[in-house]
């Protein structure tokens, strides 16, 4: 069946620093996909979104890789602040439906 | 921010009674959809409306009824709750809901069932 998942429940990274975020996807999944961020007691919130036919898409101190080949996206945080701490996870597109499917999350912590 | 409220947000129940969950939108969306949210799961999709008096189940929804009379609302109920119906609801709405379209999300309900 169609799954999206993260490789590590919590992340934990030096303020300053770049954080990578990963999820993997399996045959049947998306060629679209999001990155959210949910604060603790908040609703997720856009990030940024790729499609398949990209391999890389940048926004404002984010970049998004996507490995069609591994089947793989990660979400690079460049100079990780304070107010990155959340948690992050993918969601793609069921192919033929408006239904997505969401990865579990990894929890980013960020250290001062 | 998009404009979607939720109500309530928070709430305590009993197991056996029913519980409505309202989902309010000032966007004029057309698509809106209920999410679960459990630890170790991703959210998950319970029902999901792409208009009015228009909708579909997700891949949770035993136990879960919908109704959409209106564009802007969308009510979740749990015709009996259960304890297994523990959990954050979320809703959101997308435009169109086609590819390339982000879903908006709202703030969120927790809903504890005893």
């Amino acid at each position: 069946g169609e799954s999206v998942g993260l490789h590590l429940p919590t992340l934990s990274v030096q303020e300053g620093d770049n954080s990578i975020i990963n999820c993997a996807y399996s045959n049947s999944a998306s060629d679209y996909f999001i990155w959210y961020k949910q604060e603790s007691g908040k609703g997720p919130q856009f990030i940024i979104d790729i499609r398949s036919n990209m391999d890389k898409r940048q926004g404002q101190r984010v970049t998004v890789l996507l490995n069609k080949t591994v089947k793989h996206l990660s979400l690079q945080i460049a100079a990780t602040q304070p107010g990155d701490s959340a948690v992050y996870f993918c969601a793609g597109l069921s192919s033929g439906t408006y239904k997505y499917i969401f990865g579990t999350g990894t929890r980013l912590k960020v250290l001062a | 921010d998009a404009g979607i409220t939720q109500s309530p947000r928070h709430k305590v129940t009993e197991t056996g009674t029913p519980v409505t969950l309202r989902c309010h939108q000032t966007e004029n969306h057309r698509y809106m959809y209920w999410y679960r949210q459990d630890p170790g799961h991703g959210l998950r999709l319970i029902h999901y409306s792409y208009g009015v008096k228009d909708t579909d189940k997700g891949e949770v929804s035993d136990g879960y009824s919908v109704s959409r009379s209106k564009t802007e609302d969308f009510l979740l109920t749990l015709e009996s709750a259960t304890s297994s119906q523990t959990s954050v609801y979320f809703c959101a709405i997308s435009e169109s809901g086609r590819e390339g379209e982000t879903q908006y999300f709202g703030p969120g309900t927790r809903l504890l069932v005893l």
